[in-house]
């Protein structure tokens, strides 16, 4: 079975650019959240999606949005790019919201690394 | 504020002997504690979890001790084996905002 998979695995853009990151959940997840990783730093919270609906949003500005799919698949999308925005997006994917059957169930994908110029 | 975090950013052991890294927390209310694996390249990878109402649980050669009085997290590996090698990370996930919070992460390496 197919785990969790984000496109592109890696890219580079210029400051003020826009890239948009996609993610396909295990089949059958339904909930897509989103992470920012830094170099040399644990994850941060972005997005969290269920059933198309937002149903968490961490502490980034409004330049980061996101979507979900009828299929459940996600992007994400940035916006007038910054060099601090140069990290690690993870995609991670659950059956339902995170919490309602543990915390556990949540599954990451390998991520896009993003690179800003 | 809160936060999760850890007592040292790196820890290398012998291969064949145990591991202990520590996870300092700050939120009182939070309702799962989880414990994620990284190695390079990938994305995090589940390694046990523990609910905010235990002290102790085990896994296959892990085991995760959650100390409520001093806001502390420890997991601990037995046996290090090679393929231990990675970053850990504590995560604390609080149910009313649907996420995870995570640690710094700790850099486990393995001397032969």
């Amino acid at each position: 079975d197919a785990g969790v998979t984000q496109s592109p695995t890696h890219l580079i853009k210029t400051r003020g650019q826009q890239v948009t990151l996609r993610c396909s959940p295990i089949s059958g997840h339904k909930s897509v959240s989103w992470y920012q990783q830094v170099l040399g730093q644990g994850p941060q919270f972005i997005f969290q999606y269920y059933e198309k609906e937002e149903r968490g949003r961490g502490n980034f500005p409004d330049r980061f949005s996101a979507r979900q799919f009828p299929n459940y698949s996600s992007e994400l999308n940035v916006n007038a790019l910054l060099l601090g925005d140069s990290a690690l997006y993870l995609c991670a994917s659950s059956l339902s919201g995170v919490g309602s059957s543990g915390a556990n169930v949540l599954t990451f994908g390998a991520g896009s690394r993003l690179t800003v110029l | 504020g809160e936060s999760v975090g850890l007592h040292l950013p790196t820890l290398s052991v012998q291969e064949g002997d145990n591991s202990i890294i520590n996870c300092a927390y700050s939120n009182s209310a939070s309702d799962y504690f989880i414990w994620y694996k990284q190695e390079s390249g990938k994305g995090p990878q589940f390694i046990i979890d523990i609910r905010s109402n235990m002290d102790k649980r085990q896994g296959q050669r892990v085991t995760v001790l959650l100390n409520k009085t001093v806001k502390h997290l420890s997991l601990q590996i037995a046996a290090t084996q090679p393929g231990d090698s990675a970053v850990y990370f504590c995560a604390e996930y609080r149910q009313g905002a649907q996420k995870l919070v995570f640690g710094q992460g700790t850099r486990l390496t393995i001397n032969p």
